[in-house]
């Protein structure tokens, strides 16, 4: 079973502050990706990277950058959080020996941050 | 800009047949359309993905016109389990990524 565990379910921080997501994956998966959720938008990409080092932006990069030094794990940085970046932050990962964006995804459970 | 439309919200009643429908009017020759199944507290889940006209598998059905300006998501014989947000999603690559979620319906099961 394809497992991505995000580092934390619940996160409350400070207007200012820099801010680490972690997400792993267990299945040796090229490509990972992060995404924000907001109810009535769906899901947004925010980053995705397809091999280590190697990233791009997706819809929504303003504000984030992402770190990929090892395949497992693709960290999402908030440089100086804002209440804007109040949200549900969804990591996904995906098998691709050829970059194809259309492979199945799989995705953690979450991390629901609250930046006040 | 590419999008993709969903209703907001369907209701329905146990062992009923489930259509929702996704609008992509700006679907590139390279993009597939894939649909996930979210549980409050989850992530989004795969459920089935095609390209054109019909591809079934043991949960559902994913029907594609022939121009693929739409698809539409079949489940059959629903139960009070099925209820959960369903995502479309167009994804492909020309000049750059595209991965293009919709903002979900959120289908409720009644008994």
């Amino acid at each position: 079973d394809v497992k991505v565990t995000q580092s934390s379910r619940y996160l409350v921080k400070r207007t200012g502050e820099k801010v680490f997501l972690e997400c792993v994956q267990d299945m040796d998966h090229e490509n990972m990706f992060w995404y924000r959720q907001d109810p009535g938008l769906g899901l947004r990409l925010i980053y995705f990277s397809y091999d280590v080092k190697m990233k791009e932006k997706g819809d929504i990069p303003e504000g984030y950058s992402v770190s990929r030094e090892k395949k497992e794990r693709f960290s999402l940085i908030l440089e100086s959080a804002s209440t804007n970046q109040t949200s549900m932050y969804l990591c996904a990962s995906s098998f691709a020996r050829l970059i194809r964006p259309n492979n199945e995804q799989f995705f953690g459970p979450g991390t629901r941050l609250t930046v006040l | 800009l590419a999008k993709t439309t969903q209703p907001i919200s369907m209701d329905s009643y146990e062992g009923q047949e489930v259509n929702i429908t996704c609008s992509h009017n700006n679907i590139a020759t390279n993009d597939y359309i894939t649909w996930y199944q979210q549980f409050p507290s989850q992530g989004p889940r795969f459920i089935i993905q095609g390209y054109k006209t019909k591809v079934t598998n043991e949960v559902a059905s994913l029907f594609i016109p022939a121009d693929r300006k739409s698809s539409t998501l079949s489940l059959p014989r629903v139960s009070l389990s099925d209820t959960a947000v369903y995502y479309c999603l167009v994804a492909g690559r020309d000049s750059s990524y595209k991965l293009i979620f919709g903002s979900g319906t959120r289908l409720l099961v009644r008994p």
